[in-house]
């Protein structure tokens, strides 16, 4: 069964933490996406990448960061957590087929204290 | 920038009957994918269906169906003989190349 694995379900955070949130997929899928969800507003693309070393911003960037160095995983950096950032972070990756929907992982709810 | 709107933030269905859910989209591409994804209390966002805008044929997985309304812009689920199972978020999207846009989300409660 493919999977999409993030590494932890909750994080708690205190503000001004660097903060690492781990993805890892068995697909062999060359995009991978970090999505933050939070409720009214759906899900918002934080950043993609379409390489190993690749990548692009999507709607909401910042106060974070992106690391490809592997294909199989894709790394969200909140350099500096603020409060607002608490949300639930959704890892998903996908082909270059658009037919194909991603698949996601089970998401890290985050709370920046 | 392309827009998925769900007008819907919950809808709530009896068990066994039909609900629909509402999603439309704004785009001035003649090519691209709809999805419908279903997210339950554990979180695990799950494909429910998908069409390919050049179809005319509206997309079926069991007891969900689509009505895709490509003028209108309109891409709408519909459930049927609801299940408890059932409950959960639906979340429309759209998909052109490596853009997908999800609307806001549809809470569905089904009531035994």
């Amino acid at each position: 069964d493919v999977k999409v694995t993030q590494s932890s379900r909750y994080l708690v955070k205190r503000t001004g933490e660097k903060v690492f949130l781990e993805c890892v997929q068995d697909m062999d899928h060359e995009n991978m996406f970090w999505y933050r969800q939070d409720p009214g507003l759906g899900l918002r693309l934080i950043y993609f990448s379409y390489d190993v070393k690749m990548k692009e911003k999507g709607d909401i960037p910042e106060g974070y960061s992106v690391s490809r160095e592997k294909k199989e995983r894709f790394s969200l950096i909140l350099e500096s957590a603020s409060t607002n950032q608490t949300s639930m972070y959704l890892c998903a990756s996908g082909t270059l087929q658009g037919w194909h929907g991603y698949t996601f992982g089970s998401g890290t709810r985050l709370t920046v204290v | 920038a392309q827009t998925v709107t769900q007008s819907q933030p919950e809808m709530s269905v009896q068990e066994a009957e039909t609900v629909t859910l509402s999603c439309t989209y704004d785009t001035s591409e003649s090519d691209y994918y709809l999805f419908w994804y279903k997210q339950p209390p554990s979180r695990q966002m799950i494909l429910v269906i998908r069409q390919e805008a050049y179809k005319q044929q509206n997309a079926t997985e069991n007891r969900f169906s689509v009505n895709f309304q490509k003028a209108a812009k309109s891409f709408s689920l519909k459930i049927s003989d609801s299940q408890l199972g059932d409950a959960a978020m639906y979340f429309c999207a759209y998909r052109r190349s490596n853009d997908m846009r999800f609307g806001a989300g549809t809470r569905l409660t089904v009531k035994p």
